[in-house]
């Protein structure tokens, strides 16, 4: 079975700074996928980015950058020059690579940024 | 390109009523997802389905649920006789047929959110 554990409840961040959102992962499949989405307070689950677990280079998608350590099993989140609109709740998810896309989601950090 | 569809977004219910909730996936995709998020928590998967067939519904309870996605039309999640304990946020997601998009995509609807009385 696989697990998701996101161990910070909240984080704050000032505008501006970057900030590291933490995600660990359990699998025993040898071919998994990493996601995160973005929650903000009107509820929609936005697709942020992904990382394959064979992809060799770790994924960036504009501020957003993925930190990817195989052996440690964690597939934290980079946010640089957070921005007022990133506060929201950020879900890490995982899903088997086995043609569908169940997705196992973590518990979630709410991530506040100010001013 | 719309995106996936859900509606309505917000239903209130009273205790043992029934409760339908519509899922119309992005165009050109034929996977649909059902996940339940209770208040401050994480999704939930519930049931994958492709058209007329139910893949893997092991998140679903075993009673009171239920889920289709027909040939013609959105994808369908049932609750019947619904308790306080179903007000939750449910979301639906497609992606696309395997081998086709880059295999990773699956994107969510707006949700609807489900308050029983």
């Amino acid at each position: 079975a696989q697990k998701i554990t996101q161990t910070q409840p909240g984080m704050f961040v000032q505008e501006k700074e970057a900030v590291t959102l933490d995600c660990t992962y359990d699998t025993s499949d040898p071919s998994y996928g990493l996601f995160w989405y973005k929650q903000p307070s009107s509820g929609e689950m936005i697709f942020l980015i992904y990382q394959g677990s064979y992809d060799q280079q770790n994924a960036t998608e504009g501020r957003y950058s993925l930190n990817f350590q195989k052996a440690r099993k964690s597939a934290n989140l980079v946010i640089s020059a957070s921005q007022l609109g990133d506060s929201a709740m950020y879900f890490c998810a995982t899903s088997m690579n086995t043609g569908f896309q169940k997705l196992v989601f973590g518990t979630g950090t709410r991530l506040l940024v100010s001013p | 390109n719309a995106g996936v569809m859900q509606n309505p977004r917000h239903l209130v219910r009273r205790r043992g009523q029934e409760a339908r909730l519509r899922c119309s996936p992005m165009k050109g995709h034929s996977h649909v997802y059902w996940y339940r998020q209770l208040p401050e928590e994480g999704l939930k998967f519930m049931v994958y389905l492709q058209k007329e067939n139910i893949i893997d519904e092991s998140g679903m309870p075993k009673e009171r649920f239920s889920a289709e996605f027909p040939k013609e039309g959105p994808s369908i999640l049932r609750i019947q006789q619904v308790v306080r304990g179903d007000s939750a946020a449910y979301f639906c997601a497609s992606s696309p047929p395997v081998g086709q998009g880059n295999g990773n995509e699956q994107f969510f609807g707006p949700g609807t959110r489900l308050t029983v009385l």
